[in-house]
């Protein structure tokens, strides 16, 4: 099977910079995703790691290892809109299967 | 281009009613997905299609949830009976296919069993 951990709850100041760690386990691995999702609203797709390595979108970046079956979200220059859940996913086979984690809900005080 | 669409947006029923929930995704997008996400937790996957075939449904309790996607468009999800256990947020997803990494979520249904 597969699953996913990811620490409940993350608290950080505004500007600062935060990391959110996910840890996965699988027997099939294409990918790892990330997604935001804020209170009521709908999950949206933040980045994507295929390999290993930094992938970088404005203030957020993902990094991914495939041999430590680890991957991370960094948020830099925090801002109040980002408090929300963020949530990592697991693509584990060819046909676009994807697994979510548990979630961390990320708070960003003033 | 037009999101995911998902209608109702909200639905409280009794436990051992019925309920149906229904998923316009975004055009030209061959898989959907419904998953179901209970408060304080990640999104779980009941069901997949591509077009209109299942891919998987591993997940689904087939005892009282159904789902369709006729002609590979639009899809409806359905729960009879009902129990408390299911009151939920019910999304919908879609995804274009290939080499694409995203899940496009439309806005879910917030279900309230009581």
């Amino acid at each position: 099977g597969q699953s996913l951990e990811q620490p409940s709850e993350v608290t950080a100041v505004e500007g600062a910079i935060v990391q959110i760690n996910c840890t996965y386990q699988t027997s099939g691995f294409y990918g790892l995703s990330w997604y935001q999702q804020h209170d009521g609203g709908a999950p949206t797709f933040l980045s994507y790691n295929a390999l290993d390595g930094l992938e970088e979108t404005g203030r957020f970046s993902s990094f991914l290892s495939r041999s430590d079956s680890y991957g991370y979200l960094l948020l830099q220059e925090l801002q109040m809109k980002d408090s929300a859940s963020y949530f990592c996913a697991m693509r584990y086979s060819r046909g676009q299967n994807f697994v979510f984690g548990p979630g961390t809900r990320l708070s960003v005080l003033p | 281009e037009a999101g995911v669409a998902q209608s109702p947006r909200y639905k409280i029923i009794e436990k051992r009613q019925s309920v149906a929930f229904w998923c316009n995704p975004i055009s030209g997008h061959a898989t959907l997905y419904w998953y179901q996400q209970i408060l304080g937790q990640g999104p779980k996957l009941l069901i997949q299609f591509q077009n209109n075939g299942v891919v998987d449904d591993s997940q689904l309790p087939k005892d009282r949830f159904s789902a369709e996607r006729l002609k590979g468009v639009d899809s409806t999800l359905k729960i009879q009976p009902a129990k408390l256990e299911d009151s939920a947020v019910y999304l919908c997803a879609s995804h274009l296919g290939g080499l694409s990494d995203t899940q496009y979520f439309g806005p879910g249904t917030r279900l309230t069993v009581l």
